[in-house]
């Protein structure tokens, strides 16, 4: 059981340039959600799922997009990169049981990324 | 408009001690209250939570107290230990929703 993994680590891109941060989680969790951390910012939402096929906007969404083919992926799309992007991001997901207040929320190790 | 504030960025407590970060709120509609715990280069992981139809929630060492009135709620860590040292963050569920809004984080250091 791995949890939430995800990939690359470390990325550094020029400005302009697009990518996709990878998550994936093996808990069979309906929910998964992306997060970019700042200093002196916290954790904000940028995304979020709430099954396969249904996807909603967090705080700041913008220049982001997203899409929840499978339970189990839940990529961040970055269309042309701006320095203002630079953040380390964090995925996570959880259960979204019906009548539950279960919200605990398990994350992923964080990607770097740097934009130049 | 920063709606979960945590306006201690850094705390120092001594060994055995008890540590007590705090956290505040302006929205009225989060009914669902957690905290998390960060260490360097890894992901935040859980700690407690508490119900808005709840006032307190305790979990071995740590306790959670929500003050609804006061739109308030703390953590309490008894007692401190070195291994607690990390970053605090609060976080608050919209009612209904699963948006989460996290606390800007507070640093908290165990002194030996």
């Amino acid at each position: 059981n791995a949890g939430v993994t995800q990939t690359p680590k470390f990325q550094v891109l020029k400005t302009g340039q697009s990518m996709t941060l990878q998550c994936a989680q093996d808990m069979n969790h309906e929910y998964m959600s992306w997060y970019r951390q700042d200093p002196g910012m916290g954790l904000r939402l940028i995304h979020y799922s709430v099954g396969a096929g249904i996807t909603d906007q967090g705080e700041v969404p913008n220049g982001y997009n997203v899409s929840r083919s499978t339970t189990e992926d839940f990529p961040l799309r970055l269309l042309s990169a701006a320095p203002s992007q630079t953040s380390v991001y964090f995925c996570a997901s959880s259960h979204t049981l019906p009548g539950t207040y279960s919200k605990e929320q398990y994350f992923g190790p964080g990607t770097r990324l740097t934009v130049t | 408009d920063q709606q979960v504030k945590q306006n201690s960025p850094s705390l120092s407590v001594q060994e055995g001690r008890i540590s007590i970060l705090n956290c505040d709120y302006t929205n009225s509609m989060f009914d669902y209250f957690l905290w998390y715990k960060k260490y360097p280069a890894e992901g935040p992981t859980f700690l407690i939570s508490i119900s808005s139809i709840k006032d307190k929630n305790e979990d071995g060492r740590f306790t959670v107290f929500l003050n609804k009135s006061a739109k308030h709620l703390s953590l309490h860590i008894v007692p401190s230990q070195p291994g607690d040292s990390a970053v605090y963050f609060c976080a608050a569920v919209i009612s209904g929703t699963y948006k989460y809004i996290f606390g800007t984080g507070t640093r908290l250091k165990v002194l030996a």
